[in-house]
């Protein structure tokens, strides 16, 4: 049983290069995230999806986006790396984005733009 | 909005004293309230979440938190810690912004347990 996996682990960028995150869930979950980890700053959530088809913004979105053509995959993708997203990433998913409802979190993705 | 507050970063404890993690919350509306735990070099896993059913609420690895209306406190404890529990917590509120409902976190605390 999967879960929620998250590639690459690790990954360097230059200032202006873009990439994207890879977020997979094989629970058939409807709502997913994705959240940056900052240290003394908590989890900030980015972007967010409460199903195939459907996004909006969180906390922080600006610099990154999301689609999501299908009900297990979420990607991320920054468009142009900037220092200030050197940050640990995490995806999450649940079976709704409701109350009560928990979340299960991939491993993360720290990523470092020099 | 809703929200909660971690005072502090960092606790350190003996192995084998209490723990006690301290969270508040500020909402309008009965809150659904929630603990996670992050190992190191790990993604977040629930500990333990309340939704009104009863105030005490009994999590994994021997933690509980209890809800208190009163002093909108939802502090975690542990009687006895153990090497394992060294980790950083999370408090965690559902809260509904934009028309969704999402998860808001505190800041987290570091948890150290010395031998």
């Amino acid at each position: 049983n999967a879960g929620v996996t998250q590639t690459p682990k690790f990954q360097v960028l230059k200032t202006g290069q873009s990439m994207t995150l890879q977020c997979a869930q094989d629970m058939n979950h409807e709502y997913m995230s994705w959240y940056r980890q900052d240290p003394g700053m908590g989890l900030r959530l980015i972007h967010y999806s409460v199903g195939a088809g459907i996004t909006d913004q969180g906390e922080v979105p600006n610099g990154y986006n999301v689609s999501r053509s299908t009900t297990e995959d979420f990607p991320l993708r920054l468009l142009s790396a900037a220092p200030s997203q050197t940050s640990v990433y995490f995806c999450a998913s649940s079976y709704s984005g409701g109350a009560a409802t928990e979340a299960f979190f991939g491993q993360g993705t720290r990523l470092t733009v020099v | 909005a809703q929200s909660v507050t971690q005072l502090g970063s960092h606790v350190s404890v003996s192995e084998g004293a209490l723990v006690l993690l301290r969270c508040n919350y500020s909402s309008s509306v009965p809150p659904y309230l929630f603990w996670y735990v992050q190992y190191p070099n790990q993604g977040l896993q629930l500990l333990l979440k309340y939704t009104s059913a009863a105030t005490l609420v009994k999590g994994i690895n021997g933690f509980e938190a209890e809800f208190k209306k009163s002093e909108t406190s939802f502090h975690l404890t542990k009687p006895s810690a153990h090497m394992s529990d060294a980790a950083e917590y999370f408090c965690a509120v559902s809260a509904i912004q934009g028309g969704s409902e999402k998860l808001v976190f505190g800041k987290g605390m570091k948890l150290t347990v010395n031998p």
